[in-house]
């Protein structure tokens, strides 16, 4: 029979433009989250990691946001580019014992900038 | 590159067969953790060794195993191998053990089970 795939949000901005990817986590003893960007045909790559005690984390232009009351994640790209173009993955860990390690991802957000 | 290499790249095999799938490290890291990704269950954490042991145990099928190596290289077999095992099977690894700190992902194996 015909699988049927994720249907994963999508976002398309036009380059130069700032682009907000928000994610809802589930779990609320998680403590560490960080944002993935997997190209096509690639592995995900590492773009920022927050822990909970924060509630913003800047690096070169992303910034995440954290907002656990809610739990929601947020990864803002300032100035996105045709090579943002990918798709972003949050991803959480939860605290303690058995779940070292253990990463839960979200279903990811298509990222589309056009030139 | 994310220094994390796997092999082979792409893997066509048939229902009820065995593969295994190897993963290096990058140097200097212990921990290598295996994922799963499909395109109807997105990406979804299998296990995770340190130093040769194992440390957490996702949804993981009975019918996969997985192995690190004194020299901290993993393994991963899949066996009696089903359509529905066709997916991208992913290795990262980190320095510690905590899961805290970044996971490197290696660039995948494609399985495809006919």
């Amino acid at each position: 029979g015909e699988s049927v795939g994720l249907h994963l949000p999508t976002l398309s901005v036009q380059e130069g433009d700032n682009s907000i990817i928000n994610c809802a986590y589930s779990n609320s003893a998680s403590d560490y989250f960080i944002w993935y960007k997997q190209e096509s045909g690639k592995g995900p790559q590492f773009i920022i990691d927050i822990r909970s005690n924060m509630d913003k984390r800047q690096g070169q232009r992303v910034t995440v946001l954290l907002n656990k009351t809610v739990k929601h994640l947020s990864l803002q790209i300032a100035a996105t580019q045709p090579g943002d173009s990918a798709v972003y993955f949050c991803a959480e860990n939860p605290s303690g014992g058995t779940s070292y390690g253990k990463l839960t991802f979200g279903q990811g957000t298509i990222l589309t900038v056009h030139p | 590159d994310s220094g994390v290499t796997q092999t082979p790249k792409h893997l066509i095999t048939a229902t009820g067969q065995r593969v295994t799938l190897r993963c290096s490290p990058r140097s200097g890291d212990l921990s290598v953790y295996w994922y799963q990704q499909s395109l109807d269950q997105g990406l979804q954490f299998l296990i995770h060794y340190y130093n040769g042991e194992e440390r957490a145990k996702g949804n993981i099928l009975e019918r996969f195993s997985a192995q690190q190596f004194p020299d901290l290289h993993s393994e991963l077999n899949l066996s009696s191998l089903e359509l529905g095992d066709s997916a991208l099977y992913f290795c990262a690894s980190s320095v510690g053990t905590s899961g805290i700190g970044t996971q490197y992902f290696g660039p995948g194996t494609r399985l495809t089970v006919l």
